[in-house]
């Protein structure tokens, strides 16, 4: 069965400081990984997949199959950055979803 | 038009009625998805829907029926609920294919009573 873990429920960063979201998974085969954010009253939307390894508003992730995580790091935290992010596994194509519980982000001024 | 739409925004409902919620995209995904989310929790796959057919169905109660009629159009069909159905019901809307990135709708928030 796949499960993703995301072990900090809240995390609290000063403005500035550098963030890192942890996220481990468990799945046999070749995993697709997600970091999905929630800002206050907006809807879910995606904020980075591993396959693209790209950088969204200053946020990276690498996929290590070694340790079976995908953590979400940022450099210089912003007050913009608050808001709930879940990472997420996708397998069976494009299909079977599974979400992690989530981490609360809160960038205090 | 990038958004997926979703109504009714709110709905309260008895144990004994029948309501449904209604989906829509314009974006020409042909994979569209069903979620359940309860507060403080993650949204919980229900069902997926691939080029209008149901291809997922996670162990969801009868009382939940979807319906994809066409590829713009999905539907959950509610009856008999119980109260510990009351969630945030998200709709979702891909292309098929690896890396697809998910597009979610802002939800109906449910009330059974």
């Amino acid at each position: 069965a796949q499960r993703v873990t995301q072990p900090e429920k809240l995390l609290s960063v000063f403005k500035g400081a550098p963030v890192e979201l942890k996220c481990n998974y468990s799945y046999s085969g070749s995993p697709e990984l997600f970091w999905y954010v929630q800002y206050s009253r907006q809807r879910l939307q995606l904020l980075l997949r591993h396959i693209s390894r790209e950088s969204i508003k200053g946020f990276t992730a690498d996929l290590n199959k070694g340790e079976t995580s995908f953590h979400l790091k940022k450099p210089f935290a912003q007050e913009e950055d608050s808001a709930m992010y879940y990472c997420a596994l996708i397998t069976g194509g494009y299909q079977k979803v599974t979400f992690g519980t989530g981490t609360k982000l809160q960038v205090i001024p | 038009d990038t958004e997926v739409t979703q109504t009714p925004k709110h709905l309260v409902m008895g144990m004994t009625n029948k309501k449904s919620l209604k989906c829509e995209q314009h974006m020409g995904h042909r994979a569209m998805y069903w979620y359940k989310q309860k507060a403080k929790k993650p949204p919980e796959l229900m069902f997926v829907y691939s080029y209008e057919k149901l291809s997922i169905n996670e162990s969801v109660p009868s009382r939940f029926s979807p319906e994809c009629p066409n590829s713009s159009l999905l539907n959950l069909h509610l009856h008999a609920l119980q109260p510990e159905d009351s969630a945030l019901y998200l709709c979702a809307s891909s292309q098929p294919g690896q890396g697809s990135e998910q597009y979610f709708g802002p939800g109906t928030r449910l009330t059974v009573t």
